[in-house]
């Protein structure tokens, strides 16, 4: 199965409210990434978060890690209809990204 | 600034064709490389890295083959595809402590 699995697999909010997308993951972690795919493009780095973090802020995202649930949550505020698309969280146990683990994906719409 | 291009952007191909997708990255040097195929409403399944010219790692026994001609191009080939070869593939490239910077992707149809 999935090293990451979001939760939930859809989401649709109205715009300027705040989304929040979670991940689960089974085994120790080095570091959990977000990524952001557009309907039929290639993925776009978000944001990482190391093992040792807890919160991380960039611009409207917050990602938060808990590594005792094996579990991280990637928050939206004040979305905009530019950021509906698929949310992929992945997971590096300590080998690099040639063994970064993809989860399944949460698809976003924001609601004009 | 770094770029990464990928072509085709859409193919169909019939069964039991050769098919070749290239990936070129442009502004940076000795980069890793990874070929990925994403299944509708799926997460991305690794096939293929690199880490040099002429080294290539496979991760998923299949029907595809990958080879690094060239410091910053990557080819994905096949010599006959199958109908579960259709996906989307992505080429994406990294260096060591960075994050991953993908291509626009390949829509493959075997029909």
């Amino acid at each position: 199965s999935q090293q990451g699995e979001e939760d939930p697999q859809a989401l649709s909010i109205q715009e300027g409210e705040n989304a929040t997308m979670n991940c689960s993951y089974k085994t120790s972690i080095n570091n959990l990434q977000w990524y952001r795919q557009n309907s039929g493009r290639g993925l776009v780095h978000l944001i990482l978060i190391r093992s040792n973090e807890r919160e991380k802020h960039s611009g409207r995202l917050r990602v938060t890690l808990d590594t005792s649930k094996k579990s991280s949550s990637l928050l939206i505020t004040a979305s905009r209809a530019a950021d509906t698309a698929s949310y992929f969280c992945a997971t590096d146990v300590g080998f690099g990204n040639e063994k970064l683990t993809f989860g399944t994906g949460t698809r976003l719409t924001i609601i004009p | 600034s770094q770029t990464i291009h990928q072509w085709p952007a859409t193919l169909v191909q019939p069964v039991g064709s050769p098919l070749s997708l290239e990936c070129t990255v442009e502004g940076t040097s000795n980069p890793n490389l990874y070929w990925y195929r994403q299944a509708a409403g799926r997460g991305l399944q690794l096939l293929f890295y690199s880490v040099g010219i002429g080294q290539i790692s496979s991760e998923v026994p299949q029907n595809l083959s990958a080879s690094r001609p060239q410091d910053r191009q990557f080819i994905l080939s096949s010599k006959k595809l199958l109908l579960s070869d259709s996906g989307f593939y992505l080429c994406a490239w990294d260096r060591v402590n960075s994050p991953l910077h993908f291509g626009n992707g390949t829509r493959l149809t075997v029909t």
